[in-house]
């Protein structure tokens, strides 16, 4: 089945200890995306990936990393989590940038 | 940087009942796209809308691209409770990979 696998779908974590989300899809998409859902504010961009070993700056980069070292994989990392990145993530894959993005299942993180 | 602004934020419906929500956005775009989130869900893909004037219906869906591709709504019709969840839209910019999402239309239904 064509899908987009985040894990894990819940994390309750302390202040800055550093976590991994990971995202996988097994569509051979290109392009990969990394959101974070907040009430009133809609899905924001966190980075996104066209392919393999490139990545770029959405619209709220700052205080996470990511890395495409295969096509398939695009984890995000909170080197140092704080309270206000407790939010709804979501990953997103789409053949290339301009196409549909299918998503992931979420991962709800609270930032203690 | 490109803002896509959505409205109403909230929209609560008599079933039956028909409402419409609209997505503008500051820049011209060069497709916009609409997606469904249910309660507890993901979003989910419902239609992309590249052409100018461009009309596209599903059902009792209708969605529409503005003349000037800054604009876009998306009409329901009959509203039923299956219509439950909360509608983004995404535009495109010209040039660009970065999808920018409305804030949404969050949208329950009155039995």
């Amino acid at each position: 089945e064509a899908q987009v696998t985040q894990n894990p779908r819940y994390l309750i974590t302390v202040t800055g200890k550093k976590l991994t989300v990971t995202c996988s899809q097994n569509m051979n998409h290109e392009y990969m995306s990394w959101y974070r859902q907040d009430p009133g504010l809609g899905l924001r961009q966190i980075y996104y990936s066209m392919n393999v070993e490139v990545t770029d700056k959405g619209d709220v980069p700052e205080g996470y990393k990511v890395s495409r070292k295969e096509k398939r994989n695009f984890p995000l990392i909170l080197e140092s989590p704080s309270p206000n990145q407790t939010s709804l993530y979501f990953c997103a894959s789409s053949p290339s940038g301009n196409e549909k993005l299918f998503f992931g299942s979420g991962t709800q993180l609270s930032v203690l | 940087g490109q803002q896509v602004m959505q409205i109403p934020q909230y929209q609560h419906v008599q079933e039956g009942e028909d409402f419409t929500t609209y997505c503008n956005s500051s820049t011209t775009l060069s497709n916009i796209q609409w997606y469904k989130q249910r309660p507890g869900g993901h979003p989910v893909f419902l239609i992309q809308l590249v052409k100018s004037g461009e009309v596209k219906k599903q059902k009792r869906l209708t969605f529409q691209f503005g003349e000037a591709k800054k604009n876009s709504s998306l009409h329901i019709t009959a509203t039923q409770t299956t219509d439950v969840g909360t509608y983004f839209c995404a535009g495109l910019a010209n040039n660009d990979y970065k999808l920018s999402f409305g804030a949404g239309t969050t949208v329950t239904v009155r039995a």
